[in-house]
């Protein structure tokens, strides 16, 4: 069976430094994957998606770059956070026919102080 | 532009009661639908899917939703509540090849004893 996996699950940076978020699905070949953000008493924003390795699609400009170094391997980055980068992040993975659901992560929780 | 409201930020039912919680879509094409529940620090579950077919779809843990294309709805539903189903409950729709998702804000259910 799939399953996937984020980390580290929760996160505590200073304003300015680097981060990196990474999530690994298991059990499946070329899923699309996604990253979101969800703020406190807010839905989820798309964050990236992205359809294979090295294709990342933006949703929204910001602070924020997405990777796909493997096939099952999706990373976040950033090269300096700032106080609005905090909030919980979620990966998703989906099969590649358009109607199946998107399955999600634990999620990390960063803070940034 | 698509979008997915859910009207009702935060209900409280007793346990055993019936629930309903509503959501409507605003989409040119037929959606995919698709109702989620989140646990506090957890990752979002798939409940239920809607894609095509029999508008009444079951999903996992007792719950059921019905597609109204007249009225732009998928709400959910529970015949009886327990305690456990206390969580955020978030209605998405995809739309295009990447099946990208809109979700909703989402609606805090409290389970009173």
């Amino acid at each position: 069976s799939q399953t996937i996996h984020q980390w580290p699950a929760t996160l505590v940076q200073p304003v300015g430094s680097p981060l990196s978020l990474e999530c690994t699905v298991e059990g499946t070949s070329n899923p699309n994957l996604y990253w979101y953000r969800q703020a406190a008493g807010r839905g989820l924003q798309l964050l990236f998606y992205s359809v294979g390795i090295g294709q990342i699609s933006s949703e929204v400009p910001q602070n924020l770059s997405a990777s796909r170094p493997q096939d099952r391997q999706f990373i976040l980055s950033s090269k300096k956070l700032l106080l609005s980068d905090s909030g919980f992040y979620l990966c998703a993975w989906r099969e590649g026919q358009p109607n199946q659901p998107q399955h999600f992560g634990d999620g990390t929780r960063l803070s940034i102080l | 532009a698509q979008s997915v409201t859910q009207p009702d930020i935060h209900i409280t039912v007793s346990e055993g009661a019936s629930l309903e919680l509503r959501c409507n879509y605003s989409y040119g094409a037929t959606p995919y639908l698709f109702w989620y529940v989140q646990s506090p620090g957890q990752g979002l579950q798939l409940l239920l899917k809607y894609f095509s077919g029999d508008t009444l779809v079951q999903g996992i843990k007792g719950f059921e939703a019905e597609f109204k294309r007249s009225q732009s709805s998928f709400n959910l539903r529970k015949p009886s509540v327990h305690w456990s189903d206390a969580a955020e409950y978030f209605c998405a729709v995809g739309r295009g090849a990447t099946n990208k998702l809109i979700f909703g804000t989402g609606t805090l259910l409290a389970v009173q004893p």
